[in-house]
């Protein structure tokens, strides 16, 4: 158990609609990043947020974005989903600068 | 960011040590190496750290040369709960700097018994 909890951790979703998906940072951790992870590739990387702003983002386009609040936490919110969106989303903790501790993913479907 | 290659797959037998070697050309002198482990449905696991020689914990041993263009992942006498995808990850850890790290495709790792 990494203490990095997202919910949901299923959902489907149709072309079109916008989804938000959230993530619970480990106690005393300050960093939270968020990942894409297709069938059979590894994670990508999306973004990064450090005490509630972005400093980090891959190439991802801008309907992807994300929030990270006073406590840590983080939500990630895809606009427009597309059915190439369709993947295991994680998100990461950590101290800036220190390693990542990952969730167990929110596997999202759109159809 | 340093481009990490890596085999797409290993089998090994219960009880082997296995070592799985990762080649990072391009890595910049700020990078550190660092070996993950995943299994399905579940997200990536920390395994071991390193910058240069060799860093050994209680589960991995990780081995970079003087010139860190490669590093090996070693993990002796491997299990069946051993059989996982194993990424290596080359990317600025220093503390200021943000993570944005670049997974490949990993290392498919089958333990066979």
């Amino acid at each position: 158990e990494t203490g990095v909890t997202q919910s949901p951790t299923h959902l489907i979703k149709t072309r079109g609609q916008q989804v938000t998906l959230r993530c619970s940072s480990q106690s005393g951790h300050n960093t939270v990043s968020w990942y894409q992870q297709a069938l059979g590739q590894g994670p990508q990387f999306i973004f990064q947020y450090y005490r509630e702003e972005e400093n980090g983002r891959g190439n991802f386009p801008p309907r992807f974005s994300g929030l990270q609040f006073p406590n840590y936490s983080s939500e990630l919110n895809v606009n427009a989903l597309e059915l190439d969106d369709s993947a295991l989303y994680l998100c990461a903790s950590s101290s800036l600068g220190e390693k990542l501790f990952f969730g167990s993913g929110t596997q999202l479907s759109v159809l | 960011l340093a481009k990490t290659t890596q085999p797409i797959s290993m089998d090994s037998y219960e009880g082997q040590e296995v070592n799985i070697t990762c080649s990072h050309n391009n890595i910049a002198t700020n990078d550190y190496i660092t070996w993950y482990q995943q299994f399905p449905s579940q997200g990536p696991r920390f395994i071991i750290q390193g910058y240069k020689t060799k860093v050994t914990n209680e589960v991995a041993s990780l081995f970079i040369p003087a010139d860190r263009k490669s590093s090996t992942l070693s993990l002796p006498r491997v299990s069946l709960s051993d059989t996982a995808v194993y990424y290596c990850l080359v990317g600025d850890f220093l503390p200021g700097g943000y993570q944005k790290v670049t997974f490949g495709t990993g290392t498919k790792l089958q333990v066979i018994p």
